[in-house]
């Protein structure tokens, strides 16, 4: 059961083009949700995060929308680099859970990811 | 500050040995978790410490382990290896293990684990 799904396993934009990344989530007790980079033979690096009580949040060129009824959210990369190409990972935290007595320490849920190519 | 280090970074195993991997968190960071990452499956959760405590477990059976330092450095340990084991395996850590908020987890490089 993929409870976090990232379905374009691949994108492909031109330099100075905004990037479109697309997560989609089907377990309502997600209440914090987190976008990372991984370059090959690299870790995760954590890019930007949102809570629930927010449906946006910026970071120099990065955006994350968040739209809780559709349990969809979506990271975008203006203007878009040829150092962005990685794989993008979104992934999600339930902190209400944890705060109400949940199992949710250090957990994070991730999708499989989306291979962004920025070309020159 | 220096980041999450893991050691080995590359582990060549055969089947039926064990295997024993080591996380380094930030200076400062309580609470460690540990991943898999496969093709197949991509990043799965195993576990989280916290004070020398498994605080939370993933759906891994009971051949991976782990344990935690009073230094909070975290070693995960995989028994009986099976084919199926190889993979990347990646330790976060963050302040208090919340996942979220200010308390974001930081990802090491990982160790490649082959299993042959």
């Amino acid at each position: 059961d993929q409870q976090v799904k990232q379905n374009s396993p691949s994108l492909s934009v031109q330099e100075g083009r905004i990037s479109i990344l697309n997560c989609d989530y089907t377990n309502s007790m997600f209440d914090y949700f987190l976008w990372y980079k991984k370059y090959p033979a690299e870790g995760p690096t954590f890019l930007i995060s949102i809570s629930s009580i927010k449906d946006k949040n910026e970071d120099g060129r990065f955006t994350v929308f968040l739209n809780k009824s559709a349990k969809h959210l979506s990271l975008h990369i203006v203007p878009s680099q040829p150092g962005d190409s990685a794989v993008y990972f979104c992934a999600a935290s339930n902190l209400l859970g944890l705060n109400a007595g949940g199992t949710s320490y250090g957990k994070l849920t991730f999708g499989q990811g989306t291979i962004l190519t920025v070309h020159p | 500050k220096a980041g999450v280090t893991q050691t080995p970074r590359y582990l060549i195993k055969t089947r039926g040995q064990q295997v024993t991997l080591s996380c380094s968190p930030i200076s400062g960071h309580r609470s460690v978790s540990w991943y898999q990452q496969t093709p197949g499956q991509g990043l799965q959760f195993l576990f989280e410490y916290f004070s020398e405590t498994q605080r939370n477990k993933g759906n891994f059976p009971g051949r991976f382990s782990g344990r935690q330092f009073s230094n909070s450095r975290s070693e995960m340990n995989v028994s009986t290896l099976e084919l199926g084991d190889s993979a990347l395996y990646l330790c976060a850590s963050s302040l208090v293990g919340l996942a979220g908020g200010k308390n974001i987890q930081y990802f090491g490089a990982g160790t490649r684990l082959s299993v042959l």
